[in-house]
């Protein structure tokens, strides 16, 4: 099993609608997760970080569930502007806090 | 001006050249990465550095080596290119800390023909 997996998609959406994506991880004592954002061809930025209670940041609302070993991304009220490779990152455990990406998962938001 | 620079933006070399990719920040961080990204195989992690001198391995070390020698800069180089060795090329940087972001460069793409 991968560290980090993610379904590479596409998910293709009409503009408006809600999508969500999963990213499941193996080691259950990673410390910390986020969400990036990569445009095509250019560096990953950060979208989030994902806090064990969840967190909200206007239409993107990510969350952790460390029982099953997953974390999540749900963008609401899709935009043309959201279509991007989305990112999963784990730090994995230990004092060194060396983050692993997963493969990404790629969203194609159409008009 | 950007906060991690990386040079060059764009590299054509032949199989058997030496290459240095060069990685600069200005943010004061400990911490830097070299990845590199291939379609489907998402960022793989080549080394990274905590400190000046200081150099550790990632996943994917072989064919490769890395200089830091000042905060601000690290520096990777292919003794020896080979072909499967063209990549989208990112550096990054981080404070030290679980819950940071990382902070990228802008990438190199390398070809080696």
């Amino acid at each position: 099993r991968k560290e980090v997996e993610q379904d590479p998609g596409p998910f293709n959406v009409p503009e408006g609608a809600t999508v969500a994506f999963n990213c499941t991880y193996s080691n259950s004592a990673s410390q910390s997760f986020f969400w990036y954002r990569q445009d095509c061809r250019k560096e990953p930025k950060l979208l989030m970080s994902v806090y064990s209670s969840g967190n909200e940041d206007g239409r993107f609302t990510a969350q952790l569930n460390r029982a099953s070993q997953y974390i999540s991304l749900l963008i609401r009220d899709s935009k043309l502007s959201d279509s991007a490779t989305y990112l999963c990152v784990v730090i994995r455990p230990g004092g060194s806090y060396i983050p692993t990406f997963g493969r990404g998962t790629s969203l194609i938001v159409h008009p | 001006d950007a906060d991690v620079t990386q040079t060059p933006r764009n590299r054509i070399t032949k199989t058997g050249k030496r290459i240095m990719l060069e990685c600069s920040q200005t943010k004061g961080h400990d911490r830097m990465y070299w990845y590199r990204q291939d379609p489907g195989l998402g960022l793989r992690l080549i080394y990274y550095s905590f400190d000046v001198k200081d150099i550790n391995k990632g996943e994917i070390s072989d064919g490769y080596s890395v200089s830091r020698q000042a905060q601000a800069k690290f520096s990777l180089s292919l003794e020896s290119a080979i072909p499967n060795q063209t990549a989208l090329y990112f550096c990054a940087t981080r404070e030290a800390g679980a819950g940071v972001e990382q902070f990228f460069g802008p990438g190199t793409r390398l070809t080696v023909l």
